[in-house]
C-alpha cells in the first residue's frame, strides 16, 4: 500500500532563517505531488505542485520554493523565513493521471508540519 | 474557474442528532467532488467522492453525500452523530486532469455536544 511521510512534524524558526520541509511517498511511481498551506481557521491554499521530477508549478507568489529531486520526494524551502510563513504545511499526492481509474484525483495527505516563525 | 463555498463556518450538534454540512460549488463541467475530514493537528482523510453515476454516495464512518446538479450542491449528511465525529470538514472540487488540482472550501468545524 501507499504511504506518505513528511517531516519535521513541528518546527520553530526565527525570522530570516532558512527552511526545509521534506516529504516522501512510498508504494507508487510517478505520483503528482503537492504542497498546501493551511493558516489558522482557514482552508487549504495550494502552494506548489509537480507532475514529474524537476517539474514544479507555483500557484501563488511567495517567499517559498519547491523542488523534486527524486520521483517520490518533494521538498519545500525558503532562504529567509517571514513571520507570515507561519502555518500548517501539508504534503499530498495524487496517482499519476494514466493510472487513476476510479480513484480519480483523490488526494492523499501527509500528517502535516507545524511551522512557527518567531 | 472552479470554486467551493461552505456557508457554515461552525456547526454544533448533540450526540445522536442528525447532521448536514452544506457545500456549493462552481464548475464549468461535470464536477469531481470530494469531502475530506481533518482531526486537530492532523492531515486530511477522504470521506467520500462523487465522479458520476448514482448521485447519492456513501462514504466511510457512516457519512453520505448527495450531488444535486440543479443546486450546484454536494451536502454531507450523517443520520446520527458520534462524539468522535468532531473535526473539521472540507468540501473540494477538482477536474481529473494531468495536474489533478482540487479547490477546497474554507471548511466547517463540527462540535458535538454530549
Amino acid at each position: 500500500s501507499q504511504t506518505i511521510h513528511q517531516w519535521p512534524a513541528t518546527l520553530v524558526q526565527p525570522v530570516g532563517s532558512p527552511l526545509s520541509l521534506e516529504c516522501t511517498v512510498e508504494g507508487t511511481s510517478n505520483p503528482n505531488l503537492y504542497w498546501y498551506r493551511q493558516a489558522a481557521g482557514r482552508g487549504l491554499q495550494l502552494l506548489f505542485y509537480s507532475v514529474g521530477i524537476g517539474q514544479i508549478s507555483s500557484e501563488v507568489p511567495q517567499n517559498l520554493s519547491a523542488s523534486r529531486p527524486q520521483d517520490r520526494q518533494f521538498i519545500l524551502s525558503s532562504k529567509k523565513l517571514l513571520l507570515s510563513d507561519s502555518g500548517f504545511y501539508l504534503c499530498a499526492w495524487v496517482p499519476p493521471f494514466a493510472v487513476r481509474g476510479s480513484s480519480g484525483n483523490t488526494i492523499y495527505f501527509g500528517e502535516g508540519s507545524w511551522l512557527t516563525v518567531v | 474557474a472552479q470554486s467551493v463555498t461552505q456557508p457554515d463556518i461552525h456547526i454544533t450538534v448533540s450526540e445522536g442528532a442528525s447532521l448536514e454540512l452544506r457545500c456549493n460549488y462552481s464548475y464549468g463541467a461535470t464536477p469531481y467532488l470530494f469531502w475530506y475530514v481533518q482531526s486537530p493537528g492532523q492531515g486530511l482523510q477522504l470521506l467520500l467522492k462523487y465522479f458520476s453515476g448514482d448521485t447519492l454516495v456513501q462514504g466511510i464512518k457512516g457519512f453520505e453525500a448527495e450531488f444535486k446538479r440543479s443546486q450546484s450542491s454536494f451536502n454531507l449528511r450523517k443520520p446520527s452523530v458520534h462524539w468522535s465525529d468532531a473535526a473539521e470538514y472540507f468540501c473540494a472540487v477538482g477536474p481529473n486532469t494531468n495536474a489533478g488540482k482540487s479547490t477546497f472550501g474554507d471548511g466547517t468545524t463540527l462540535t458535538v455536544k454530549p
